[in-house]
């Protein structure tokens, strides 16, 4: 079987670093991906990982660690933008390599 | 070039009543899915395709029904509707890596919120 682990929700302050964690059991693993999703809005594609380390793509930046089963998602200088829903995101091998997502992180962002 | 849409954007039914949303991508991906998202349990597949006429459930998928006659349309039709099938319903597309797997990136449709009475 499989499950993701990501807080319900995290508070920043504008302009701060927020980092949003995400822990992973699966059936076999590829690569752990990343999604944002504003309130009314439909999910969009962050970043993708497939070997241990820090993936760099402007403010956002995105680390996995294979051994830990864990990744998290960095956003640096905190934009009131950044106000949003985070899903990490695994294909599990034991369900055909569907993608199965986390239940997401809420993003609070204070001025 | 509008990617990925879905129809219609809101829908109100009764409960028994059949109801189909539909899914449209001008990219020609082979992936399509189907998922439905609700406060406290995240996205949920209820269906997938790996390519035109393969179909597949999800992990919901009691309740639906789906087809993929062509590439491009995606539509999945809830035969009769129940309240607890009141949701935004989430349509997404991927590529297909060269092993023949979807590939991880998702790309998704803008919702369809669903209200059944």
């Amino acid at each position: 079987g499989q499950s993701l682990e990501q807080p319900s929700e995290v508070t920043a302050v504008e302009g701060a670093i927020v980092q949003i964690n995400c822990t992973y059991q699966t059936s076999g693993f590829y690569g752990l991906s990343w999604y944002q999703q504003h309130d009314g809005g439909a999910p969009t594609f962050l970043s993708y990982n497939a070997l241990d380390g820090l993936e760099e793509t402007g403010r956002f930046s995105s680390f996995l660690s294979r051994s830990d089963s864990y990744g998290y998602l960095l956003l640096q200088e905190l934009q009131m933008k950044d106000s949003a829903s985070y899903f990490c995101a695994v294909r599990d091998q034991s369900r055909d390599d569907k993608i199965i997502f986390g239940k997401g992180t809420r993003l609070h962002i204070l001025p | 070039d509008a990617g990925i849409t879905q129809s219609p954007r809101y829908k109100i039914t009764e409960t028994g009543r059949q109801v189909t949303l539909m899914c449209h991508q001008t990219w020609s991906h082979s992936y399509m899915f189907w998922y439905r998202q609700d406060l406290g349990h995240g996205l949920r597949l209820i269906y997938y395709s790996a390519a035109a006429d393969i179909t597949d459930k999800g992990e919901v998928p009691d309740g639906y029904v789906v087809s993929r006659s062509k590439t491009e349309n995606f539509p999945l039709t809830l035969e009769s509707a129940t309240r607890s099938q009141t949701s935004v319903y989430f349509c997404a597309s991927s590529d297909v890596e060269l092993a023949g797997v979807s590939t991880d990136t998702q790309y998704f449709g803008p919702g369809t919120r669903l209200t059944v009475l």
